[in-house]
């Protein structure tokens, strides 16, 4: 099977940096992707990592390990409008992504 | 394009009732599954289809039944509503195992 691992909560203040941890457990991997979900909205893709090392998408860079199981989402700058849930999910075993229980990023002024 | 299409955005149902949750994709892809949200538990897989004719059973499966008669197409039904079905469900699509998932806007649904 597949599991992973993620903070419930994570706060800080606008224009920091903030790094939101994922640890996973799986039977084969293709890669971990980020996905961003506002209150009553559906979640919508952020990045994807397939290979060690950083990906830079503007404010937003993911990293991954393979040998450590981890990944990690940094926001830079934050804004309010940030204030978001975000899930880490793994393509392993099965086609389809499992997903984390979501981190809930509060940004305050 | 329309992207993934939900049907309905609200629905109530009485314990036993069955029906289905519609969704359709317009990006000619392969890959559709049903996700389930209940809060504090994250996105958890109902079941999904890698290609028309092609279903499987996810992480959990009981109660629900789905069928792909076509590329476009991945109803969700549930057989015999119950309350703990009370969630919020994403339909999404995706090119392939290492594309980004596109969802559906989802639907509310509580069993009474």
């Amino acid at each position: 099977g597949q599991s992973l691992e993620q903070p419930s909560e994570v706060t800080a203040v606008e224009g920091a940096i903030v790094q939101i941890n994922c640890t996973y457990q799986t039977s084969g991997f293709y890669g971990l992707s980020w996905y961003q979900q506002h209150d009553g909205g559906a979640p919508t893709f952020l990045s994807y990592n397939a290979l060690d090392g950083l990906e830079e998408t503007g404010r937003f860079s993911s990293f991954l390990s393979r040998s450590d199981s981890y990944g990690y989402l940094l926001l830079q700058e934050l804004q309010m409008k940030d204030s978001a849930s975000y899930f880490c999910a793994v393509s392993g075993g099965s086609y389809i992504p499992t997903f984390g229980r979501g981190t809930s990023l509060i940004v305050h002024p | 394009n329309a992207g993934v299409t939900q049907t309905p955005k609200f629905q109530v149902l009485k314990t036993g009732q069955s029906m289905t949750l519609q969704c359709a994709q317009d990006m000619n892809h392969e890959y559709m599954s049903w996700y389930r949200q209940d809060p504090g538990m994250g996105l958890r897989l109902i079941h999904y289809s890698v290609g028309a004719g092609i279903t499987d059973q996810g992480e959990v499966p009981n109660g629900y039944n789905v069928s792909r008669s076509t590329t476009e197409d991945f109803p969700l039904r549930l057989l015999s509503a119950a309350p703990s079905q009370t969630s919020v469900y994403f339909c999404a699509s995706s090119q392939g195992i290492n594309s980004p998932l596109h969802f559906g806007n989802g639907t509310r649904l509580t069993v009474t």
